[in-house]
């Protein structure tokens, strides 16, 4: 299988511990994303590395959320003393640098966090 | 803020019928345009992709974006159950590379 892989795909914890996520992105893809999705809504962007850079980050990351991409290559998300309204499936994308704004996202499975 | 709008649904259609599935945005700006197939507990998966005003057909289905209106659709033609799912529109602004998603339409397929 050469999508995008995510680990683990189910998560429950309780409020204040931390945990931490790990995305793959398909091989050749430059470009990751991480979404978070509650019920009933659309995704919500989170952050977005081009290679090892995190080029941009939504204000929905609050200091709790922490993510890196240090090779260029797979990416963790960190949140660090879980709530219970982060729980949320979270979902990873990539994408390969295309012309222009035309590079397609591609989602892997996601992991469902459940805080209790 | 930048915003995309979607029916919530349910949109309920007989097997064999075309259903129309519209989105609305924002950003005048926008530059690219997705549709999102989701079923229940599972990933967004990709159906199509459109940046140019006018109709784009792939197989069964048909987006048509009007960047004057800031409109855009999705047809599916000879809808199948298997069609049923939630279909998420998502958009992206100009200069960014992030997708703002609407909160998507269910679609219901009746045999």
């Amino acid at each position: 299988d050469t999508g995008v892989s995510q680990d683990p795909r189910h998560k429950i914890t309780k409020r204040g511990q931390n945990v931490t996520f790990r995305c793959d992105p398909i091989s050749e893809h430059n470009r990751l994303y991480w979404y978070r999705q509650t019920l009933g809504q659309g995704p919500e962007f989170l952050t977005y590395f081009q290679n090892e850079a995190q080029l941009e980050k939504s204000r929905l990351l609050s200091d709790r959320f922490s993510a890196e991409r240090p090779k260029g290559s797979f990416s963790t998300l960190e949140i660090q003393r879980t709530e219970q309204g982060d729980s949320a499936m979270y979902l990873c994308a990539s994408s390969l640098a295309g012309l222009g704004f035309t590079d397609t996202q591609y989602f892997g499975p996601g992991t469902r966090l459940t805080v209790l | 803020q930048k915003e995309v709008e979607q029916n919530s649904g349910p949109l309920s259609v007989p097997e064999g019928a075309i259903a129309s599935l519209n989105c609305t945005y924002s950003d005048r700006g926008s530059q690219s345009f997705f549709w999102y197939r989701q079923y229940s507990g599972k990933s967004p998966e990709l159906i199509m992709s459109i940046y140019s005003n006018g109709d784009k057909e792939d197989g069964r289905f048909t987006a048509q974006l009007n960047k004057a209106s800031q409109y855009v659709s999705l047809l599916i033609r000879d809808s199948q159950p298997s069609d049923s799912a939630t279909y998420l529109c998502a958009v992206r602004g100009a200069g960014s590379y992030q997708l703002t998603f609407g909160k998507g339409t269910k679609l219901s397929v009746i045999p």
